[in-house]
Formats: structure tokens, sequence, C-alpha cells
């Protein structure tokens, strides 16, 4: 079956370091791939993705580029702000005409000044 | 303005008394989802649907119903809840005007059952 495996958090960094978030993925064919960020005591919004092999996709400083020979998504910012204290997840989505996510674990961000 | 709306955000229950959670989006959206966020555990999918009158279980469908008699609304019902069904849960939409990669969330429903 699918599978999304991201680093443990918590990761506490402090304001305008660099960010890099681990996201390794097991899925048959070729899925799609997403970042979704959660702040506190909201719900889930998609902050990026990426439908093939190589496409990086951007969204507020952050990037992600598909690996495909590494199965890897890893999230990267070069200058985090407070303001990006968040639980991150990735997720991917396979299969033709498929709706159902898969989600890793989260891993939680806290940037400070 | 688009969006999924969830209620009530907070409930606070006691084991074996029935209860409904509503889901509701106003963006014409087919497909429907539940989830459960879990400490450690991420987020689980519950059920699905992928049109009025049509389900699918998830991966932890164990001690939840849905229906979807109406496009717009997706209720969860928890017939005899119990403790470990405390979690935050999410609802979630996607379809007509969007992309199946993207999904939209509701506010989440923080339920704690005693």
């Amino acid at each position: 079956g699918n599978s999304v495996t991201q680093m443990e958090g918590p990761v506490t960094l402090s304001e305008e370091a660099f960010l890099t978030i681990n996201c390794t993925y097991t899925a048959t064919g070729y899925p799609s791939l997403f970042w979704y960020v959660q702040y506190p005591g909201e719900g889930l919004q998609l902050l990026l993705k990426a439908t093939k092999a190589d496409d990086k996709g951007s969204n507020k400083g952050f990037e992600a580029t598909y690996r495909k020979e590494t199965t890897s998504f890893h999230l990267e910012k070069g200058s985090v702000q407070v303001s990006d204290s968040a639980v991150y997840f990735c997720a991917l989505l396979s299969g033709a005409g498929s709706y159902q996510l898969t989600f890793g674990k989260g891993t939680k961000l806290s940037v400070i000044p | 303005e688009a969006q999924v709306t969830q209620n009530p955000r907070y409930l606070i229950t006691v084991t074996g008394k029935k209860l409904t959670v509503t889901c509701s989006q106003n963006m014409n959206h087919e497909y429907m989802s539940w989830y459960r966020q879990d400490p450690g555990l991420g987020l689980r999918q519950i059920y699905y649907s992928m049109n009025v009158e049509v389900t699918d279980k998830g991966d932890v469908p164990e001690g939840y119903k849905v229906s979807r008699k109406e496009k717009r609304n997706f209720p969860l019902i928890l017939e005899s809840p119990s403790p470990n069904q405390t979690s935050l849960y999410f609802c979630a939409s996607s379809g007509q005007g969007a992309p199946r990669e993207t999904q939209y969330f509701g506010p989440g429903t923080r339920l704690l059952v005693l």
C-alpha cells in the first residue's frame, strides 16, 4: 500500500535559519505529492504540490522537488519566519481518479525570534 | 466565500451517547472525506464519498457511520462513542472547479469522549 514517511519533530529553528523537512514515500504508479500546513487551531491548507517527476512546487518561499529516483519530496525554505511556526504534513495521492490522500505523521516546526 | 464548515468545533460527551458532527461545503464538490488526527499518527481517513449516495470506507472506519443524502453535506455519526474515539476530526472536500489534487479542509472538531 501507499505510505509516507517524514522526519519526526519537533523542529526548533531561529528566525532566518534554513529549513529542511524530509519526506519519502512508497506508492504504486506515479503519485502526486503535496505539502500541507496546519497553523495552530486551524485546519490543513495546501502549501504546495507536484504532480510528476522533477516538478518543483513552490509557495510562500517554500519549495519541494519531486524526486522519483529517491522517492522523496523534501520541503525547504531558505529563511524561516516566526509566522512559519506550524505543523507540516507530507502527503500523496495515487491512482487514476482517486481522491484518497495518504498523509505522513506531521512535523511540528517552531521558529523563535 | 468558498469554505468547508464543521459543527460543533468542540464537543465533550460520555461513552455510548450517540453524536453527529456535521460537515458542509459550498463549492459544489463531489468528493468529501473525514479524517481523524491523533498525536504521532498524523491524519487517517475514516470514510469518503465520491458523490451523493456513494460512500466508502477509509483506513479506520470502525465505530463510525456516514451518509451523503445531499451534495453539500457529509455528516459523521458516532452511534456509541468510546474513549478511543477522542480525537481531532477534519472534513475535506474536492471536485468540480478544483483538480483532485486540491482538497479543502474544514477547521476541525475536537471531540473528547469520557
